[in-house]
């Protein structure tokens, strides 16, 4: 079993739409979650990190992390076109070193 | 402050090359990934360094890859001889020593054996 699963989409939202975006991870020690999006043929960028239970709101972004059920979620409000792109959760196992482990990512699709 | 900085960009060379791809590091980061991207299998995490100390290289896929960080702002992964299944986006990244903080990813070098 692979330590962080994601549906691979695609996902499709209308602009305007709230796109939610969901993850699964199985290490219990896992520490710290992190969404990255990546547009094609580039390289992934961080939106948006979370570290406790709970939800973290950064402009339409709205991280929520459940340790007790082991997934992470990103919200999109307002999704717009800009948007599409895929999104790689990913998280880091706690320890003495840093070791991050990535999904397969969602895509996610925003049509006007 | 420069980000993750690699090198080269783009390449296609052809089986059995010896392909080099280079990693300068931000400053003040002592962690250091290579990571490889394909279609089929996503991001996988092919070795990383703390301090310029291989931490874990169980991503490797074979022998015929090796990697090596000499200082604390350049690191090398090396794929002696390639094969087309080695065409993929290489990615390298850094971050700070301790978990929680986040990686950051350089522009990729993208290669294609054929």
């Amino acid at each position: 079993q692979k330590e962080v699963e994601q549906n691979s989409g695609p996902l499709s939202v209308p602009e305007g739409a709230i796109a939610s975006l969901n993850c699964t991870y199985s290490d219990r020690v896992s520490q710290s979650f992190f969404w990255y999006r990546q547009y094609s043929g580039k390289s992934p960028e961080l939106i948006m990190s979370i570290y406790s239970n709970g939800d973290k709101e950064d402009g339409r972004f709205t991280a929520q992390l459940n340790k007790a059920s082991q997934y992470v979620s990103l919200l999109i409000r307002d999704s717009q076109p800009s948007d599409s792109a895929t999104y790689l959760c990913a998280v880091n196992i706690k320890g003495n070193f840093n070791k991050f482990y990535f999904g397969s990512g969602t895509k996610l699709n925003v049509k006007p | 402050d420069a980000g993750v900085i690699q090198s080269p960009r783009h390449e296609v060379t052809e089986m059995g090359q010896e392909v080099t791809l280079r990693c300068k590091p931000i400053s003040g980061h002592n962690s250091l990934f290579w990571y490889r991207q394909t279609m089929m299998r996503g991001l996988e995490l092919l070795i990383y360094f703390n301090n310029n100390v291989p931490i874990d290289d169980s991503g490797m896929p074979e022998d015929r890859f090796s990697a090596k960080m000499p200082n604390a702002s350049f690191s090398t992964l090396k794929i002696q001889p390639s094969e087309p299944r080695d065409s993929a986006v290489y990615f390298c990244a850094s971050s700070r020593q301790y978990g929680g903080n986040t990686i950051y990813f350089g522009e990729g070098s993208w290669l294609t054996v054929v």
